[in-house]
């Protein structure tokens, strides 16, 4: 199975702040990578897929880079609704796994 | 407007089978290209995938959790139907499912989830 580390796994930030995640992969896998957004108690939302597609509604503030093994989620500028724990996700191979989550939480 | 929901029971026994009936609208199972997978997520933990079944019926299992689970599919009613025998406490979660679209190589649209809890 394909693992994905995700860094850091939690982070604190203010409204206003840039924000970068990183989610390495333990072997390549092009550029099938996928950024979820999940707040407590709800389901995750997709936000880009094939590493750096905005899904339709998402906010450009966030941008999605990478392929290979190295990818990273960028919050341009942190809005208070941006608060919950991101995940991604690798679609090159079955199973489709997830890294372990990085939390945002307010500083 | 697409949408899942899932259905099952809250409670279950050790050892007993878990069933899982996933229930969409808004798209057919029978398109080429689409997909309807399961997720799970402990309480407080990280989410885990579970399985996938694809438009051609063609089936995909968690390595660690292969021998336990069982996908199907009924394209006329819009379900998808996840088994997972012999479950344990530590099968408490929250169970997804969710759609893998033809456009997205992404699980783009996803159920409320419904929480499993097993206990005696």
């Amino acid at each position: 199975d394909i693992q994905l580390t995700q860094s850091p796994s939690f982070l604190s930030a203010s409204v206003g702040d840039r924000v970068t995640i990183t989610c390495r992969a333990s072997q390549g896998i092009s550029s099938y990578l996928a950024w979820y957004q999940q707040k407590p108690g709800k389901a995750p939302k997709l936000l880009i897929y094939a590493a750096s597609t905005l899904q339709s509604g998402v906010p450009s503030r966030f941008s999605g880079s990478g392929s290979g093994t190295e990818f990273t989620l960028t919050i341009s500028s942190l809005q208070p609704e941006d608060f919950a724990t991101y995940y991604c996700q690798q679609l090159n191979s079955y199973p489709p796994t997830f890294g372990q989550g990085t939390k945002v939480e307010i500083k | 407007q697409v949408t899942l929901r899932e259905s099952g029971p809250a409670l279950v026994k050790p050892t007993q089978t878990l069933t899982l009936t996933c229930t969409f609208s808004g798209f057919s199972l029978s398109t080429s290209g689409m997909c309807v997978s399961w997720i799970r997520q402990p309480p407080g933990k990280a989410l885990e995938w579970l399985a996938l079944i694809d438009w051609d019926d063609d089936k995909y299992y968690s390595t660690s959790l292969k021998t336990r689970l069982t996908i199907s599919k009924d394209t006329s009613k819009n379900q998808v139907v996840l088994t997972m025998t012999n479950m344990d406490p530590v099968d408490t979660a929250t169970y997804y499912c969710a759609r893998k679209g033809v456009v997205r190589d992404a699980f783009d649209i996803w159920g409320q989830g419904t929480m499993v809890t097993v206990s005696s």
